[in-house]
């Protein structure tokens, strides 16, 4: 079980908008620290998609944007693309367990 | 542009160890931060600890305390996670990440699989 709850699965049309959730507590997200997301797309490596709640690193396109609020973070992506079916992940860290904490994952379909 | 190439793929019994090695290219390796990260199979991630490389200090997730062990060899731009006591359950492509000083894993290694089988 995650210290990070993430839904298992959201799908969506190419075009649309889906936002995936990712909710931690109060020694966690909640406590402040930054939330990051990665993109894993079959038999790769991860990818670091959003880092610090709602940054992007160079190259990653703006259609894929962070936010924070209280104990839990969104990950929204715009306009959908079938390239962006992949498995997403949010990370942060917890004081409580002194360490990094990641998300369960969230395997994005695009319909 | 830094890379982070990684050992092969590693087939080792119940109850050895395997050390897995992550080569730092480009860059100044001894102002990085490494972690590693390992993924079951169909599984999600799972940070096993890190490194502080400029000065080798070295932190663990609570369940991997005593059992992995986390070092760099700055000489040779390398970092190293050795695990023992494997079991079935590690089997697991392990990943090595460099890390920014909000724990943002930036730069990840291509994986290295292990496999523990008797």
């Amino acid at each position: 079980q995650s210290v990070l709850t993430q839904p298992p699965s959201v799908s969506g049309a190419p075009g649309q908008r889906v936002t995936i959730s990712c909710t931690g507590s109060s020694s966690s997200i909640g406590a402040g620290y930054d939330v990051h997301w990665y993109q894993q797309l079959p038999g790769k490596a991860p990818k670091l998609l959003i880092y610090g709640d709602n940054n992007r690193p160079s190259g990653v396109p703006d259609r894929f944007s962070g936010s924070k609020s209280g104990t839990s973070a969104s990950l929204a992506i715009t306009g959908l693309q079938a390239e962006d079916e992949a498995n997403y992940y949010c990370q942060s860290y917890d004081r409580s367990l002194s360490g990094v904490v990641f998300g369960g994952g969230t395997k994005l379909t695009v319909l | 542009q830094v890379q982070l190439v990684q050992s092969g793929t590693e087939v080792k019994k119940p109850g050895s160890s395997v050390k897995v090695s992550c080569k730092a290219s480009g860059g100044t390796f001894s102002s990085y931060d490494i972690s590693w990260v390992r993924q079951a199979p169909g599984e999600g991630l799972e940070w096993m600890g890190g490194i502080i490389a400029i000065i080798g200090t070295a932190n663990y997730a609570q369940r991997f305390q005593g059992r992995a062990t986390i070092t760099a060899d700055k000489s040779t731009s390398t970092a190293y996670m050795e695990l023992s006591g494997l079991r079935s359950d590690d089997t697991a492509v392990y990943y090595c990440a460099r890390t920014d000083p909000q724990d943002a894993f930036d730069i990840w290694g291509q994986g290295t699989m292990v496999i523990v089988s008797s």
